[in-house]
């Protein structure tokens, strides 16, 4: 059975805090992204990564950077967390394939 | 226009009803096609692929219209374990690249006892 885990829930930041947001998986996969979730605007894309060290921009990676050391572990990090950057954080993982495995997600608030 | 359009609802049905729920995408080159579930405050899970001749899972049946960009998702016999929120998925690229994925924002379903 495949496991997503992300590091946190709920998350309280300041506006202005550097944010790291931790995703590990358990299969080997190769493929690792990171989502944000809004109402009304479904699951928009930020970074993906298909290989250890190696990243690719999604759909709205401002204020954003993402890090690959391990193939395991993808981290999402908040430079400078803002108001905006309120939101559910949904990683994910897939082999190759189009079946994505989702973590529980990390509902961040930043005030 | 967005990549991937879909009814919000939310459809409130009795238990035993069929419901149905279309999708529209705006990207022809589109190639592949798919229906998560993800309930309340749980993360998304792929319910079933949709291929070009349709496909059927138990009480769930997906179609395709490529001549009109849409998908559906029919639900038979509903059940109140069915209640969730049905993500419309499509692959963006002709490349079958699962990291071109576009996620619709759901449409909700009760299904009432």
């Amino acid at each position: 059975d495949v496991k997503v885990t992300q590091s946190s829930r709920y998350l309280v930041k300041r506006t202005g805090e550097k944010v790291f947001l931790e995703c590990v998986q358990d299969m080997d996969h190769e493929n690792m992204f990171w989502y944000r979730q809004d109402p009304g605007l479904g699951l928009r894309l930020i970074y993906f990564s298909y290989d250890v060290k190696m990243k690719e921009k999604g759909d709205i990676p401002e204020g954003y950077s993402v890090s690959r050391e391990k193939k395991e572990r993808f981290s999402l990090i908040l430079e400078s967390a803002s108001t905006n950057q309120t939101s559910m954080y949904l990683c994910a993982s897939t082999l190759g394939g189009y079946e994505q495995y989702f973590g529980p997600g990390t509902r961040l608030t930043v005030t | 226009r967005k990549e991937v359009e879909q009814d919000p609802g939310p459809f409130n049905v009795p238990e035993g009803a069929t419901v149905a729920f279309n999708c529209t995408y705006s990207n022809s080159a589109s190639q592949s096609f798919f229906w998560y579930r993800q309930d309340c405050r749980k993360e998304p899970k792929l319910l079933m692929s949709v291929y070009s001749s349709g496909n059927e899972d138990g009480r769930f049946t997906a179609q395709l219209n490529r001549a009109s960009q849409y998908i559906s998702l029919l639900i038979r016999d509903s059940k109140l374990s069915d209640s969730a929120t049905y993500l419309c998925v499509v692959n963006r690229g002709s490349s079958g690249s699962a990291r071109q994925l576009t996620f619709g924002s759901g449409t909700q379903l009760t299904v009432l006892p």
